[in-house]
């Protein structure tokens, strides 16, 4: 079983609050990705990083940002939270390019 | 045009049935194929990896790969309520390149198993 941790499952907050989603990984994987999944939709890539201090933005246009300090941690932020953010987030990390792990996501609701 | 495509359903089966979930792709780079099963407010957990073109079996869980058409394929022989869930194919190209380690996503296939 996969060891990514995920804080918070749920989150509800008003517009224009910061807010910062934890990702967490004891697997010591150097890839780490961030996706945004709405209901019946594919995931999409907003973030990504192959290191420390490495970071990229993925293939869909995202406001969130974020940081890469350590190996385990890979934190997404958005400054001022809007409801067209309210989404699905999933954290995944990979030591190759085929098996990514997954949490159990942080569903987002913004008032 | 998507460069994956994934029938959404959802698709419903008697306990015991014989399930095919396919999906098609349109870039030609694409050589690692993985198949993800998501239950509900859960993340994507790995269910099958296949490397370019072939056939790969995992008890009852079999995923075939055809390059040639862009075509990749899971059978799940005899499934079971348990087997409920969105199944989710993905895609990620040769080594190299921008892309390397990026996966390509389609929208899923809600499968619902009935006792």
């Amino acid at each position: 079983e996969a060891d990514i941790y995920q804080t918070p499952r749920y989150l509800v907050i008003g517009t224009g609050k910061k807010i910062t989603l934890e990702c967490s990984q004891t697997m010591g994987h150097d890839k780490m990705y961030w996706y945004q999944q709405d209901p019946g939709m594919e995931l999409h890539l907003i973030h990504y990083s192959y290191g420390v201090n490495s970071t990229e933005k993925g293939d869909l246009s995202s406001e969130s940002t974020v940081s890469r300090i350590r190996t385990e941690h890979f934190p997404l932020t958005l400054e001022s939270a809007r409801p067209s953010h309210t989404s699905q987030y999933l954290c995944a990390s990979s030591v190759g390019e085929e098996t990514q792990y997954f949490g159990p996501g942080t569903r987002l609701l913004v008032l | 045009q998507k460069e994956v495509e994934q029938d959404p359903g959802p698709l419903s089966v008697p306990e015991g049935a014989i399930v095919s979930l396919n999906c098609t792709y349109s870039n030609s780079a694409f050589q690692y194929f993985m198949w993800y099963r998501q239950y509900s407010r859960k993340g994507p957990e790995l269910l099958m990896y296949t490397y370019s073109s072939g056939n790969k079996e995992d008890g009852r869980f079999t995923a075939q790969v055809d390059k040639s058409s862009k075509y990749i394929s899971l059978f799940i022989r005899d499934s079971q309520p348990s087997d409920s869930a969105t199944y989710l194919c993905a895609m990620s190209p040769n080594a190299g390149g921008t892309s390397y380690g990026k996966l390509t996503f389609g929208q899923g296939t809600i499968l619902t198993v009935h006792p």
